[in-house]
């Protein structure tokens, strides 16, 4: 079992609506990353979370570190958001590796 | 400011042939990264420095693997007598430096191919 599961592993949405990404883990951890990368394209870090909820335009990522679980928002969405999102924990204990979720991909439809 | 680069952009080389992948972390930045991403698998870890040393080689899937870094910037992954199930993209990514709290900045990796 991977220690980082997220879900769904693949949502397409209209444009305009709310989305939810969902990623749980199973490890004791010190930082939870969000990262976005679009096809052919690199990846880029969204949000770095160790505790409570962090907002950046249309996307919200938020944490529960009792239930070991990350949610990331986005709202009114939009064709441009659509990309693999991916869930990423640094374990405690470790320097600064991550642990990877296998992706979330997202496709957002006029 | 230039982001992380990688180069080439794509390799492609024979099996049991030998490359090497090299990373250019923003200036300034004394983590690097390197990860890898197989085609429909997800991003794994390979090995991290601070400066010039790899605390962390864990990720490592083989001793055909190996990297340095020097002068505490660019960065090279070598990987001897290429084997098939090598073929992926090798992403770098660096961070100002250790600690929870560092945003890592991803380059736009490599793609490798072993025929």
């Amino acid at each position: 079992k991977n220690e980082v599961e997220q879900s769904p592993q693949n949502l397409t949405a209209q444009e305009g609506e709310f989305i939810t990404i969902n990623c749980s883990y199973s490890v004791g951890i010190s930082a939870l990353h969000w990262l976005q990368q679009h096809p052919g394209g690199g990846i880029v870090s969204l949000f770095m979370l160790s505790s409570g909820k962090k907002k950046h335009g249309r996307l919200i990522a938020t944490i529960n570190i009792q239930e070991k679980h990350s949610s990331l928002h986005i709202t009114a969405s939009h064709p441009r958001d659509s990309a693999v999102y991916i869930c990423a924990v640094r374990k405690s204990g470790t320097a600064s590796k991550l642990t990877f979720g296998t992706g979330t991909r997202l496709q957002v439809t006029l | 400011g230039a982001g992380v680069s990688q180069s080439p952009s794509n390799k492609v080389t024979e099996k049991g042939k030998d490359v090497e992948l090299r990373c250019d972390p923003i200036s300034g930045h004394t983590a690097l990264y390197w990860y890898r991403q197989s085609l429909g698998q997800g991003l794994e870890f390979l090995i991290y420095f601070q400066g010039n040393s790899a605390p962390d080689k864990s990720g490592l899937p083989s001793d055909r693997f190996s990297a340095e870094r020097t002068g505490g910037s660019v960065s090279t992954l070598t990987i001897q007598r290429t084997q098939q199930e090598d073929s992926a993209v090798y992403l770098c990514a660096s961070s100002l430096r250790q600690g929870s709290t560092d945003t890592q900045y991803f380059g736009p990796g490599t793609r490798l191919t072993v025929l």
